[in-house]
């Protein structure tokens, strides 16, 4: 059964403390693994596309990385507005989101 | 640029009314989509059309009706409204079918919906 699971499901982080997310799935024919943000009242914000293991993409203090199994979203001396729900999701034989990870990002 | 535009932004309806959630695009995507978002479920399809005229069911089509009269347009109609379909629905809408290329999917700003 194809699915994905995100972890942790809520993180707090001191301002510049740095830390990943978890992205695992498993699905049939992978054709690409997005990463989004979601801030409260919001729709998601694409932020990366991921197609082969070992791929990686950058943008501001993010970083996104794919294995075969799994990806993480790496946050590097992360910023108050960097608190927001980051999503993952994948497209097999059909589009699937995992439940995101809640970050807070204290001052 | 618009991108996608959704409207209501909140509604509350009583059950067994009906209402259609409308959802627009400007930039010429073949490809349009209804999601609801449920707390712990994460986004779940409803309903797709992968151009004008075609539609297909999602993961969780019950009690929702779609149409595709034209390009920019894919609107959300709910028959009966049940409690349960008390959520957060999203429109979204990419150049081409995830599904042959994963091409992005860009996403409207959400309808809240609550069904008493």
């Amino acid at each position: 059964e194809d699915q994905v699971t995100q972890s942790p499901e809520a993180l707090r982080l001191q301002e510049g403390e740095s830390s990943s997310l978890n992205c695992s799935y498993t699905v049939s024919g992978l054709r690409g693994l997005f990463w989004y943000r979601q801030d409260p009242g919001k729709g998601p914000e694409f932020l990366f596309t991921l197609y082969s293991a070992g791929e990686e993409k950058e943008k501001e203090r993010l970083k996104a990385t794919l294995t075969k199994k799994e990806s993480f979203l790496h946050i590097t001396a992360p910023k108050p507005e960097d608190s927001a729900t980051y999503l993952c999701a994948v497209t097999g034989n059909q589009f699937y989101f995992g439940t995101g990870t809640s970050l807070t990002v204290i001052p | 640029n618009a991108g996608v535009t959704q409207t209501p932004k909140f509604q509350v309806l009583k059950t067994g009314q009906s209402m259609t959630l409308q959802c627009a695009q400007d930039m010429n995507h073949e490809y349009m989509s209804w999601y609801r978002q449920d707390p712990g479920m994460g986004l779940r399809l409803i309903h797709y059309s992968v151009g004008a005229g075609i539609t297909d069911q999602g993961e969780v089509p019950n009690g929702y009706n779609v149409s595709r009269s034209t390009t920019e347009d894919f609107p959300l109609r709910l028959l009966s409204a049940a409690p349960s379909q008390t959520s957060v629905y999203f429109c979204a809408s990419s150049y081409s079918s995830y599904l042959i290329s994963g091409n992005t999917i860009y996403f409207g700003e959400g309808s809240w919906l609550t069904v008493v």
